[in-house]
C-alpha cells in the first residue's frame, strides 16, 4: 500500500534552517508529482510546493518563495524540503502528499502523517 | 488569489442524518474543486475531486456537486466515523492552490 513518511521536523530559531524528508513506498515514486502541504496548529491547510516527476519543474506558494526549496531523489524514493530563513509563521505540521498524476493535477490523494516544525526563540 | 468560503463553520448532527456542506469560490473554478476529510491528529483524506468524482475507496454516501463558484458535499446518512473537519480545495489557478477554512461536523 502507498506509504509516505516525513521526518526532520523540530524546533528552530527564527532565521534558521531545517530540512524535511519524506520517504515513499508502495508505488512507483518516479511517476508521480509530489507536494508539500502545511497546517499551522489549530488552523487550516496551506499548499507549500510541488515538484515534477523528473525534479526539473517546481512551484511554490508566495509565502515561501525564495526561502524553501523542494527536491526529490527518485533513486531513493525520497522527497525533500529545504527550509531557510524560517519565520515564526512557518510553524506548522508539514505533510508530504502525492499528486494523483504524472503531470501535476494539484490534488492530493495520499498523505503522510506529517512532521511538526516549530520556529521559536 | 481565489478565496474559498465554507459554510457553516460548525454543524451539529446525529448519526443517520443527511448533511450538505457548502463551499463558495470568490471567482469561477469551473469544476476544479476537491473535498477532504480530516480527523484529529490525522492527515487529510481525499474524498471528491473535480467537484463530483469520488476518490478511490470512498463510500457511496459521499457525493459532490457544483460548478463555477458554488459547490456542495453531501453525506447521505452520517456514520459515526464521518464526524470530522471537511475542507474544500481549488486547483483552477494553479499553482496558487487554496483551501477553504473548513467545516467542523460534530456529533449532536
Amino acid at each position: 500500500q502507498v506509504q509516505l513518511e516525513e521526518s526532520g521536523g523540530g524546533v528552530v530559531q527564527p532565521g534558521g534552517s531545517l530540512r524535511l524528508s519524506c520517504g515513499a513506498s508502495g508505488f512507483t515514486f518516479r511517476t508521480y508529482a509530489m507536494h508539500w502541504v502545511r497546517q499551522a496548529p489549530g488552523k487550516g491547510l496551506e499548499w507549500v510546493a510541488v515538484i515534477s516527476v523528473d525534479g526539473k519543474d517546481f512551484h511554490y506558494a508566495d509565502s515561501v518563495k525564495g526561502r524553501f526549496t523542494i527536491s526529490r531523489d527518485n533513486s531513493k524514493n525520497t522527497l525533500s524540503l529545504q527550509m531557510n530563513s524560517l519565520r515564526t509563521e512557518d510553524t506548522a505540521v508539514y505533510f508530504c502528499a502525492r499528486d494523483p498524476g504524472t503531470a501535476a493535477h494539484y490534488y492530493f490523494d495520499y498523505w503522510g502523517h506529517g512532521t511538526l516544525v516549530t520556529v521559536s526563540s | 488569489e481565489i478565496v474559498l468560503t465554507q459554510s457553516p463553520a460548525t454543524l451539529s448532527l446525529s448519526p443517520g442524518e443527511r448533511v450538505t456542506l457548502s463551499c463558495r469560490a470568490s471567482q469561477s473554478v469551473t469544476s476544479y474543486l476537491a473535498w477532504y476529510q480530516q480527523k484529529p491528529g490525522q492527515a487529510p483524506r481525499l474524498l471528491i475531486y473535480d467537484a463530483s468524482k469520488r476518490a478511490t475507496g470512498i463510500p457511496g454516501r459521499f457525493s459532490g456537486s457544483g460548478s463555477g463558484t458554488d459547490f456542495t458535499l453531501t453525506i447521505s446518512s452520517l456514520e459515526p466515523e464521518d464526524f470530522a473537519v471537511y475542507y474544500c480545495q481549488q486547483r483552477s489557478n494553479w499553482p496558487r492552490i487554496t483551501f477553504g477554512q473548513g467545516t467542523r461536523l460534530e456529533i449532536k
